[in-house]
């Protein structure tokens, strides 16, 4: 079965730094575009980044960029993304999913991540 | 403010039809194909429709996309108790680079 499992999310303070993972079981992440999405308390969705299927190329959403890396390990089947200088307007539930622009089609249950002092 | 446009909510009573609507322009609908997704509460995002009308297997046919020039829509006919949930429209930005959401519509079954 083709899955996705988060984990990294926490309590941080304004300013500092997290990183994020998600395992991928049931398929390799290196043969897909993968991307994560996050959802603040009570509201939508907003993308945040993606990763090539070659891994060569990366994309961020203006409200991430120059803070966050996206990155995958093919050992561990695993991918990243490390965030740093976070604020309040970071604090959301994280989800990782498979896909990017031809869609998502596999999403994992979320971490959540709340930056507060 | 979402790239792309939603009603905030809809509603309808069992085996009514409903339409959700999403309005973009013409970096990201206008030039893209057309993702929604259905997020029951509590859960994950999980893809409704891609590529305009297609369905993931498992998605029953009571769920159809359409899209034309800077907009789509999604109508769910046969309203079901259990498709209250909230419904986004997605597409590729080429002006962003990156794909963008709406802000979603909760839809209500009475």
């Amino acid at each position: 079965e083709v899955q996705l499992l988060e984990s990294g999310g926490g309590l941080v303070q304004p300013g500092g730094s997290l990183r994020l993972s998600c395992g991928a079981s049931g398929f390799k992440l290196t043969t897909y575009a993968m991307s994560w999405v996050r959802q603040p308390p009570g509201k939508g969705l907003e993308w945040v980044s993606s990763i090539s299927v070659s891994g060569d190329s990366t994309f961020y959403a203006d409200s991430v960029k120059g803070r966050c890396t996206i990155s995958r390990d093919s050992s561990e089947n695993t991918l990243f993304l490390l965030m740093n200088s976070l604020a309040d307007e970071d604090t959301a539930v994280y989800y990782c999913a498979k896909g990017a622009a031809d869609g998502m089609d596999v999403w994992g249950q979320g971490t959540t991540v709340t930056v507060s002092s | 403010q979402s790239v792309l446009t939603q009603p905030p909510s809809a509603s309808g009573t069992p085996g009514q039809r409903v339409t959700i609507t999403c309005s973009g322009n013409s970096s990201n609908i206008g030039s893209s194909y057309v993702y929604w997704y259905q997020q029951l509460p509590g859960t994950a995002p999980k893809l409704l429709i891609y590529r305009n009308i297609q369905r993931p297997s498992g998605v029953p046919d009571r769920f159809s996309g359409f899209k034309s020039g800077t907009s789509a829509s999604l109508a769910i006919s046969g309203l079901r108790s259990e498709d209250e949930a909230d419904y986004y429209c997605s597409a590729w930005d080429d002006s962003l680079s990156g794909p963008v959401f709406g802000g979603g519509t909760k839809l209500t079954v009475l």
